[in-house]
């Protein structure tokens, strides 16, 4: 069975600076990985995703994730924080694109002025 | 192309009554999935439809139903309610081996 342990349930974080929010997961087949975001009252949205090719893969607002194998882990990142970003975050695992996803417990970033 | 859309976006019923919550997919998404998200919690998920079939449950009672018609809209069934059904209520549609694409939930409250 998949699971995925987000490792922080808060993380507050200045305007401005860097940011790390860590996800791992165990799955004893290959995986494909999400981060999804979810702002106050909303439903979730897909943030990026990682099913195959290129490790690295980067959203449209500066968000990164790095898919690392043989640490089973997909931590998001971003280089500078604004207070938009504050929300909850959501990491998410399947087999493949199509069957159900495994959500983490979530992570809320706070982004301080 | 519209977006995966769920009505209503709030609703209260009384424990033991029923309640069907609607989705209606995004354009051309043949699969549509149901999630529980309860408050302070991850999604959880509660079963998937493809092409009118159910292909995937997860760890819910029976209580808990669903429908996927030939338009691909979906309704979840939730009978008997209980207290711990409060929950929002998510539904997500995807075309095969594509991601999921979320609407912004059903909140149920159950007093």
């Amino acid at each position: 069975a998949q699971s995925v342990t987000q490792l922080d349930s808060q993380v507050p974080v200045f305007e401005e600076a860097p940011v790390e929010l860590r996800c791992n997961y165990s799955s004893s087949v290959s995986v494909y990985l999400f981060w999804y975001v979810q702002y106050p009252n909303q439903g979730l949205q897909l943030l990026l995703k990682y099913l195959s090719g290129s490790t690295l893969v980067k959203s449209i607002n500066g968000f990164e994730a790095e898919f690392n194998k043989s640490q089973t882990s997909f931590h998001l990142r971003k280089p500078s924080v604004h207070i938009s970003d504050t929300a909850e975050y959501f990491c998410a695992v399947s087999e493949t694109g199509n069957t159900p996803l495994v959500f983490g417990k979530g992570t809320r970033l706070s982004v301080i002025a | 192309e519209t977006g995966v859309t769920q009505s209503p976006t709030h609703l209260i019923k009384t424990r033991g009554q029923q309640v069907t919550l609607r989705c209606s997919s995004q354009s051309g998404h043949n699969t549509v999935s149901w999630y529980q998200q309860a408050l302070g919690q991850g999604p959880q998920f509660i079963f998937q439809y493809y092409r009118e079939e159910e292909n995937g449950r997860g760890n819910f009672p029976p209580r808990f139903s669903g429908l996927q018609f030939p338009n691909y809209s979906s309704e979840l069934n939730v009978n008997a309610l209980e207290l711990d059904d409060s929950a929002l209520y998510l539904c997500a549609s995807s075309w095969v081996n594509t991601e999921a694409f979320f609407g912004q939930g059903t909140r149920l409250t159950v007093v």
